[in-house]
């Protein structure tokens, strides 16, 4: 079975500090692809990432940066230079290859909360 | 280029009536899918749409039920509505229907059920 856990379930800094938030999945899939996604106080989701099984490589998107280890099963999300409009709650989810249909799990989500 | 849209935005129901909720997918998108996201949870997925006919179902009992339009819009239709049902209720719109392709969502309907 499938199951992204974000255990951080709230994290607090201050403007321009760094913050990881962690993401760890299960899955029996050889076949896989993993998500970042962030939802401010508006509600909707926001797409931020996407990483299939096959691609380990680390990306970094402005003050965002991913690391993927399947060794660990994790995929963490760092913001680097943390701003008050990065406040929202990130969710990363995960999406198995052989369904036929793109069914995603989504971890119970991090709230980050940067202040001034 | 438009995104994906839902209406309505608020709703407020009593236990036992039937709801109807609607969502727009983003231009030149195929598929989509609904997801329920109670308070503080993650959203969970109830069902995705292609080609007018539901491909794929999550843990949701048959009370749950939707539809595809040929422009590809969709709805989500809920019967017998129970307390555990208030929830924002998320449409999500992708490319095509394979299992990598990211889904862009609207803004959800926040359906209070009293």
């Amino acid at each position: 079975a499938q199951k992204v856990t974000q255990a951080q379930t709230e994290i607090s800094v201050v403007e321009k500090e760094d913050v990881t938030l962690d993401c760890v999945y299960e899955t029996r899939d050889t076949t896989y692809y993993l998500f970042w996604y962030k939802q401010p106080p508006s509600g909707e989701l926001v797409f931020l990432i996407r990483r299939n099984s096959f691609d380990e490589q680390n990306e970094i998107s402005g003050r965002y940066s991913w690391n993927f280890q399947k060794s660990t099963s994790s995929f963490n999300f760092t913001i680097t230079a943390s701003q008050v409009v990065d406040s929202a709650v990130y969710f990363c989810a995960l999406s198995e290859g052989n369904t036929g249909f793109q069914k995603l799990v989504f971890g119970t989500g991090t709230r980050l909360l940067v202040s001034p | 280029e438009t995104g994906v849209t839902q209406s309505p935005t608020h709703l407020i129901k009593t236990r036992g009536q039937q709801v109807t909720l609607r969502c727009s997918s983003q231009s030149g998108h195929n598929t989509v899918s609904w997801y329920q996201q109670a308070l503080g949870q993650g959203p969970q997925f109830i069902f995705q749409y292609y080609r007018e006919e539901e491909n794929g179902r999550g843990n949701f009992p048959p009370r749950f039920s939707g539809l595809q339009f040929p422009n590809y819009s969709s709805e989500l239709n809920v019967n017998a509505l129970e307390l555990d049902d208030s929830a924002l209720y998320l449409c999500a719109s992708s490319l095509a229907v394979g299992t990598g392709y990211e889904q862009y969502f609207g803004p959800g309907t926040r359906l209070t059920v009293t």
